[in-house]
């Protein structure tokens, strides 16, 4: 039950577009359009940005969009703006029937 | 409004014993997943637990045999008995509906303490 792999920190000027990824195996990632990407701000609970790779819940932006392509998956952040600065974390299902989360990318708004 | 509340966080000696609550409003907690998820001090989050609509519970391989997740139904709410604790138990715990799904809910999480 490894960590996804997510780079530790990406940055961006406000409109920028940025992208984090989150590398697995095909056993959680590749396997399953299981995907979700949450986004944490400090001292708050952790907040659903994008669901089965693709999907935005209802209000979140659509500057947030995600993608999936073999054993990793995307979370772009377009127009970045100053309120984007925070943790993100995604998770995927995996085939042992659990979930896994990745190891964390804190965004900065330059 | 779907809200999910933790409580029993606290502090407690290594080797103790606590258990965690989850209250569910506005949904049926055994017709979901329900997860517990964790994040110690300054840490990324962890998947701890899960319980399916079914019944069937599976555990992160760090807490197997030590952690128990249950539901009752009659209450609406979700328990984690965690046993044997060590200090790297540490952290926030948080309750969350369907984790990694568009219905996902979570709590603000209840911090539990494992020192000496």
């Amino acid at each position: 039950q490894s960590a996804l792999t997510q780079p530790a920190s990406v940055s961006g000027s406000p409109g920028q577009s940025i992208t984090i990824s989150c590398t697995g195996t095909s056993s959680d990632v590749g396997g399953y359009n299981y995907v979700s990407w949450y986004q944490q701000h400090p001292g708050k609970a952790p907040k659903l940005m994008i669901y089965d790779v693709t999907n935005r819940p209802s209000g979140v932006s659509n500057r947030f969009s995600g993608s999936k392509s073999g054993n990793t998956a995307s979370l772009t952040i377009s127009g970045l703006q100053a309120e984007d600065e925070a943790d993100y974390y995604c998770i995927s299902y995996t085939s042992s029937v659990t979930y896994v989360f990745g190891t964390g990318t804190k965004v900065t708004v330059l | 409004e779907v809200q999910v509340v933790e409580s029993g966080g606290g502090l407690v000696q290594p080797g103790g014993s606590l258990r965690l609550s989850c209250a569910a409003s506005a949904f049926t907690v055994s017709n979901n997943y329900m997860s517990w998820v964790r994040q110690a001090p300054g840490k990324g989050l962890e998947w701890v637990s899960v319980i399916s609509s079914g019944g069937r519970t599976s555990y992160t391989d760090s807490v197997k045999g030590r952690f128990t997740i249950s539901r009752d139904n009659s209450k609406n709410t979700l328990s984690l008995q965690m046993n044997s604790l060590r200090p790297e138990d540490t952290a926030v715990y948080y309750c969350a509906r369907d984790v990694a799904a568009g219905t996902a809910n979570w709590g603000q999480g209840t911090l539990v303490t494992v020192s000496s």
